[in-house]
């Protein structure tokens, strides 16, 4: 299995409303990302997770919560969003954080993106 | 901060040329560099890496190049054909984390 699955595809929700995303993957990769990536820009890193812990928060609002569940798993959490964090939200995963030279050959594995819609 | 600049932001050829994608990031303490492909509205999908430790990778049609002092990268691609048109997006990986940094990418049309 090369994939990284992503769902839902699309999510509509209100600004009062509670969802989540999920991302999974079973590469047995140890480093999960999550990116957003607004129309015709280039994907933004918001969180990464080594080892299931919280190694980066990209300084992204409390209205996101991730969490890594496990070493398969990754949620992103949604609660009070504004129409402006509509967006396409993607999941990434690679081998193993980078330590050393061997990290050089981590490949960055992305899914097919949540496309998130906030009205 | 790494920042990634790629020329052109677009680019319409007719089918079957052969061309260039440029890339050029400032700072140079990086693991690889990825080339990915980027369809409307879909994830990406993953081209070509190279370690820092190499100077090009290829696959197919597709050729990376690294020239990692300088701060540059390009993606070649051979016989280009309408199936290629996509955004092209160029990530250096920063040493010391795991960040991964995208430029702005290269809208490209082929046209038949």
């Amino acid at each position: 299995d090369t994939e990284v699955t992503q769902t839902p595809k699309h999510l509509v929700m209100g600004m009062t409303n509670k969802k989540s995303l999920k991302c999974e993957q079973h590469m047995g990769h140890r480093a999960m990302y999550w990116y957003k990536q607004k129309a015709k820009k280039p994907p933004e890193l918001m969180f990464v997770y080594s080892y299931e812990k919280l190694s980066i928060n990209e300084s992204v609002p409390s209205r996101f919560s991730p969490e890594c569940p496990n070493s398969s798993l990754l949620n992103l959490h949604l609660h009070a969003l504004q129409p402006e964090d509509s967006a396409l939200y993607l999941c990434a995963s690679s081998q193993d954080p980078d330590r050393g030279f061997a990290s050089g050959a981590n490949v960055l594995t992305f899914g097919a993106g949540s496309r998130l819609t906030v009205l | 901060k790494q920042e990634v600049t790629q020329i052109p932001a677009a680019l319409s050829v007719p089918e079957g040329e052969n061309l260039v994608l440029n890339c050029s990031f400032t700072d140079s303490a990086i693991y690889n560099l990825q080339w990915f492909r980027q369809d409307p509205g879909k994830g990406l999908t993953s081209l070509l890496l190279i370690q820092s430790s190499q100077r090009e990778q290829t696959s197919g049609r597709l050729n990376a190049s690294l020239d990692k002092s300088s701060g540059r990268s390009t993606l070649y691609i051979a016989a280009s054909q309408p199936g290629d048109s996509a955004t092209y997006l160029c990530a250096p990986r920063n040493t010391g984390g795991f960040k991964t940094i995208f430029g702005a990418g290269t809208r490209l049309f082929v046209k038949a």
